[in-house]
This record gives structure tokens, sequence and C-alpha cells, in this order.
């Protein structure tokens, strides 16, 4: 009964290519997040959805699209990969500005 | 804007070592800080929080005080045991715009000998 799930949990491709990320949320939670972290374990939000609307979508290439089919998934999807983009994306969730409930991450290597 | 900023690591302690790991912030208004822990592996779990100025927020052994006089939110614990080995890192609740997002600290990672 995990909280807030990713698939998949790892993600080896080539560059140029596209792959999505998929994660869903059992916590009836409203809000969800994209987080990346890099190799020396920043983290930095890429886009939140509150309710299916997009209400964050800081400085990342349009390559990556987010997408919120309900309020309970959030899906990344990511055009073009480049070598720069290797690193763990983390889904979160939250109600308000409470307590981000993690995903445990998805490890894309691009080669 | 809201920031945070950690003690650079690696920390690397003995076990039943003191353990503090410096954070402070940079905000508007009053935001909520966290703690959280990172264990090898694995998502980010939740270990502490406190959501005004003098509060404590405790647990599994773990404490930190919201001093908001000198922006800080340090951790501590008392007796530091291997299993404690994992990145930290704090956070504050970006209330700009009542989106929720979390900003966090660069991480610290703790690593604990036998």
């Amino acid at each position: 009964d995990t909280a807030v799930s990713q698939t998949p949990k790892y993600l080896v491709t080539q560059m140029g290519n596209d792959k999505s990320i998929k994660c869903e949320q059992n916590l009836g939670h409203d809000t969800m997040y994209w987080y990346k972290q890099d190799s020396k374990k920043f983290l930095k939000i890429m886009f939140s959805y509150n309710n299916k609307e997009l209400i964050i979508n800081e400085t990342v290439p349009n390559r990556f699209s987010p997408k919120s089919p309900d309020k309970a998934h959030l899906n990344l999807h990511i055009n073009s990969l480049e070598l720069g983009d290797s690193a763990v994306y983390f889904c979160a969730s939250n109600q308000g500005t409470g307590e981000l409930f993690f995903g445990e991450g998805s490890r894309l290597t691009v080669l | 804007g809201n920031s945070v900023t950690q003690m650079e690591g690696p920390v690397t302690l003995s076990e039943e070592a003191f353990l503090t790991i410096n954070c402070t912030y940079t905000a508007t208004g009053y935001p909520s800080l966290f703690w959280y822990v990172q264990y090898p592996g694995e998502g980010l779990q939740l270990l502490l929080k406190a959501t005004k100025a003098d509060d404590k927020g405790s647990n599994k052994g773990f404490e930190a005080t919201y001093r908001k006089e000198t922006t800080s939110f340090h951790l501590e614990k008392g007796s530091v045991q291997v299993s404690d080995s994992a990145v930290y890192f704090c956070a504050l609740s970006d209330r700009s715009g009542n989106t929720g997002k979390l900003i966090f600290g660069q991480g610290t990672t703790l690593q604990v000998k036998p």
C-alpha cells in the first residue's frame, strides 16, 4: 500500500530518445510535485499540479512536459533526452502547506 | 527569495557520538521548517518538523528547535547509531503564492562508523 508510487524505478536510455515516468498517490492529496535530484544530492523542484492544474513551473526545458490526468496521478514525459538529464526524479504530494510525501525515486541514466 | 543553507558534509562520526547538523534559512514571513532523511536507495522521509518559533520537533532521538532570532533549525542527536547513516535535508515551506512547495538545503551526508 505504497502512498506515493513511481514507475519505473530505473530507466537507462540513449540520447535523443523520449521517455515517461509515472506517479500515483493514494493519499487523497490535492497537490503533486516533481523534484530532480542531481549527482550531488541537490533537490530542485520542477513542477507542481494542484487538482490537475499547473501551479509551479520552474525554469525547466520545454522538453519536459508534465501531465496530470486526475489529481492522483502526475506523469513526466521527457523528449529528446540529453546526458544532463541523468538524475533521480522524485514525485511527491501534500495537502496545503503540509508535509511532503515522496515516492522512492526514478533513476534515469542517459547514455 | 527563500533559501536554506546546511553545513557541508560528509560528516563522519563514531557510534554513540553527539551529532549536530547546522541549518540556517532565509525567508519572508513565518515558514514551517522540516528535516527529511534519505537512506541509501530510498526516497525522502520526514524526520521532524516545527511550524512556529520556539517549537521543538523531535523523532527517533533527533531534535531541532525553530529559532527565529538566529533563523536556524539545527538538527541534533545525543548518540548516533550506524543505522543513522543517511543524507539529511533541511527544508522550509515556501508560503509565497500558497503553493505548498518545499525549498531544500543541499543535504548533509552522515556516516556513522561502528
